[in-house]
């Protein structure tokens, strides 16, 4: 079946330090890939999206990668700040169904 | 910026009651969500309705769960009876038409707790 894997959480990283969160897919025919973020006490937002094998989506600083070959789409920020400290979902739509993945939580100390 | 509006933020009930939740998607969003998010199952889809039409309720506990769009601006959620176990974080999400890339947006949530 479909589905979504994340690292799991918490992640605590330093100001500035590199990140990298990973998620890895399983599904049937052409998945759009998808991050979303979801800061404390709000609802989840869009991060980024990529539709089609080796896209890369981007916004705020982070990448994502869209790797047909290894069914992943790591996510990575160069330098982190106290403010992207959140939960980062990563989700897949295929056959118009959306998986959502567990989320991995985020902790940045100045 | 349009947003989803979601009443109530909180809500504190104790079990046997009926719980109502309110979600005001964005104007031209023809996709609603309802969404039950917990710590230990994460995300989990309740139903979801495309032009008010309900597509998918496969999630829902139909024996106390109901959910409706009486109109295109208000969607509900309603629990009946309440157990403990229904405490969790409920988010509404709307999507606008044309591709099933569109990104959701979604309400910041009713924080529900039965005891």
């Amino acid at each position: 079946g479909n589905s979504v894997t994340q690292m799991e959480g918490p992640v605590t990283l330093s100001e500035e330090a590199f990140l990298t969160i990973n998620c890895t897919y399983t599904a049937t025919g052409y998945p759009s890939l998808f991050w979303y973020v979801q800061y404390p006490g709000e609802g989840l937002q869009l991060l980024l999206k990529a539709t089609k094998a080796d896209d890369k989506g981007s916004n705020k600083g982070f990448e994502a990668t869209y790797r047909k070959e290894t069914t992943s789409f790591h996510l990575e920020k160069g330098s982190v700040q106290v403010s992207d400290s959140a939960v980062y979902f990563c989700a897949l739509i295929v056959n118009r169904k959306l998986i959502w993945g567990l989320g991995t939580s985020l902790a940045v100390n100045p | 910026d349009a947003r989803v509006t979601q009443t109530p933020r909180h809500k504190v009930t104790e079990m046997g009651q009926e719980v109502t939740m309110r979600c005001q998607p964005i104007l031209g969003h023809n996709t609603v969500f309802w969404y039950r998010q917990t710590m230990m199952q994460g995300l989990e889809l309740l139903a979801y309705f495309r032009n008010r039409a309900p597509l998918d309720d496969s999630g829902m506990p139909k024996d106390r769960f109901s959910a409706e769009m009486p109109d295109a601006t208000l969607a509900t959620l309603k629990i009946q009876p309440s157990e403990p176990r229904d405490s969790a974080v409920y988010f509404c999400a709307s999507r606008g038409g044309g591709s099933y890339n569109s990104p959701l947006h979604f309400g910041n949530g009713t924080r529900l707790t039965v005891t």
